[in-house]
């Protein structure tokens, strides 16, 4: 059965502090694997997809990388407006969900 | 309207009710998909529908949980004799076309739902 699991499940940086959150999967046959952010009282709002072993994506502070187990989302110097929770999902037979990295970063 | 809209936006309902929730797609989006997110948890999928196909109910939870699909328009998600652990907020989400190469879903802000 798919998986993805998320840690940690809460982390709280200074403003400017970088850090990653990792997201752990096992699926059978990867057609993709999604990074989304949402904010309270919002739905999920898409971020990154990556495909491959290797491939890596950017926004602004924040980079996804992808291997063949994992996923991190790299957050660089963040800033206040980063808090949020921050969803990864992996799409095999069907788009699976983790738990999330719920994201404070204090001024 | 540019986005996914759900409404409504919050439902409170006595244990025992049925209601139903609904979801209007972004137009020319042929794939819809429904999650549950309980409190601090990840989205629990539920079901999804592309284009005319059958969809695909794996997720439903119990035979109280329903849901519909006009075309490729509007849905409705309907629980019978509603439960407290019912209690969640009801995403619903659409993409161009699932499991396309590039597939981004586009979620609504979610109904949130409160059964007493």
């Amino acid at each position: 059965e798919d998986q993805v699991t998320q840690s940690p499940e809460a982390l709280r940086l200074q403003e400017g502090e970088s850090s990653s959150l990792n997201c752990s999967y096992t699926v059978s046959g990867l057609r993709g694997l999604f990074w989304y952010r949402q904010d309270p009282g919002k739905g999920p709002e898409f971020l990154f997809t990556l495909y491959s072993a290797g491939e890596e994506k950017e926004k602004e502070r924040l980079k996804a990388t992808l291997t063949k187990k994992e996923s991190f989302l790299h957050i660089t110097a963040p800033k206040p407006e980063d808090s949020a929770t921050y969803l990864c999902a992996v799409q095999g037979n069907d788009m699976r969900f983790g738990a999330g990295t719920r994201l404070t970063v204090k001024p | 309207g540019a986005g996914v809209s759900q409404s409504p936006s919050n439902k409170v309902t006595e244990k025992g009710k049925d209601v139903e929730l609904r979801c209007d797609p972004i137009s020319g989006h042929t794939a819809l998909y429904w999650y549950r997110q309980r409190l601090g948890q990840g989205l629990e999928f539920l079901i999804y529908f592309q284009g005319n196909s059958a969809p695909d109910k794996s997720g439903l939870p119990s035979d109280r949980f329903s849901a519909e699909r006009t075309g490729e328009s509007v849905s409705t998600l309907t629980i019978q004799r509603t439960q407290q652990e019912d209690s969640a907020v009801y995403l619903c989400a659409s993409s161009f076309l699932r499991g396309a190469p590039n597939e981004k879903l586009f979620f609504g802000s979610g109904t949130q739902l409160s059964v007493l």
